[in-house]
């Protein structure tokens, strides 16, 4: 049962142009959601994160928005350049649960030159 | 502030051998992960530490994983047997309660395990 999923495996996105990376949740008890990048042979680094009682949140050239009548959510890099290029998780938490992180598959993002 | 650190960052062995994997978290960090990451898919939670006690482990194969957290601070990852399905990239992650909503746990940098 994914609790946190991730349906589009890659994205191929020009530079400087915007990448949108979606992300839908089934467990409405999720109170956090965050979004970690994560290059070839390294761990996955923090890049954003999102309580459920805001729909958005920006840092630079990354917004992410919430929807949680959808139980979605979307990051967006604008511009996006080519060092974004990496795998993209979602996960979310509860708070009720020990703080543990559940998490999407990953979305392999190419910014094309 | 130093990162979290492990080691080996790759291994090779054959079925059934054993392996143990090593982790240093950040220091003061109370919660330690151990994820499994097979290729394709996210990261999948192991063993939760805090200090020394074990907060998770509900997806932690008993009967040839092991791991502890010695003195709430360092801690090892063992397999034994390996099987072949065991090939993943093993991430150790550290984090406090404050931190975690804010950013999330730090990562390390994994160690890549192949079973051949």
């Amino acid at each position: 049962d994914q609790q946190v999923k991730q349906n589009s495996p890659s994205l191929s996105v020009q530079e400087g142009r915007i990448s949108i990376l979606n992300c839908d949740y089934t467990n409405s008890m999720f109170d956090y959601f965050l979004w970690y990048k994560k290059y070839p042979a390294e761990g996955p680094t923090f890049l954003i994160s999102i309580s459920s009682i805001k729909d958005k949140n920006e840092d630079g050239r990354f917004t992410v928005f919430l929807n949680k009548s959808a139980k979605h959510l979307s990051l967006h890099i604008v511009p996006s350049q080519p060092g974004d290029s990496a795998v993209y998780f979602c996960a979310a938490i509860s708070t009720d649960s020990n703080y543990q992180l559940i998490w999407g598959a990953g979305t392999k993002l190419i910014i094309k030159p | 502030e130093a990162g979290v650190a492990q080691s080996p960052r790759y291994k090779i062995i054959e079925k059934r051998q054993s392996v143990a994997f090593w982790c240093n978290p950040i220091s003061g960090h109370a919660t330690l992960y151990w994820y499994q990451q097979i290729l394709g898919q996210g990261p999948k939670l192991l063993i939760q530490f805090q200090n020394n006690g074990v907060v998770d482990d509900s997806q932690l194969p008993k009967d040839r994983f092991s791991a502890e957290r010695l003195k709430g601070v360092d801690s090892t990852l063992k397999i034994q047997p390996a099987k072949l399905e065991d090939s993943a990239v093993y991430l150790c992650a550290s984090s406090n309660k404050l931190r975690i909503l804010a950013g999330g746990p730090y990562f390390g940098p994994g160690t890549r395990l192949t079973v051949l």
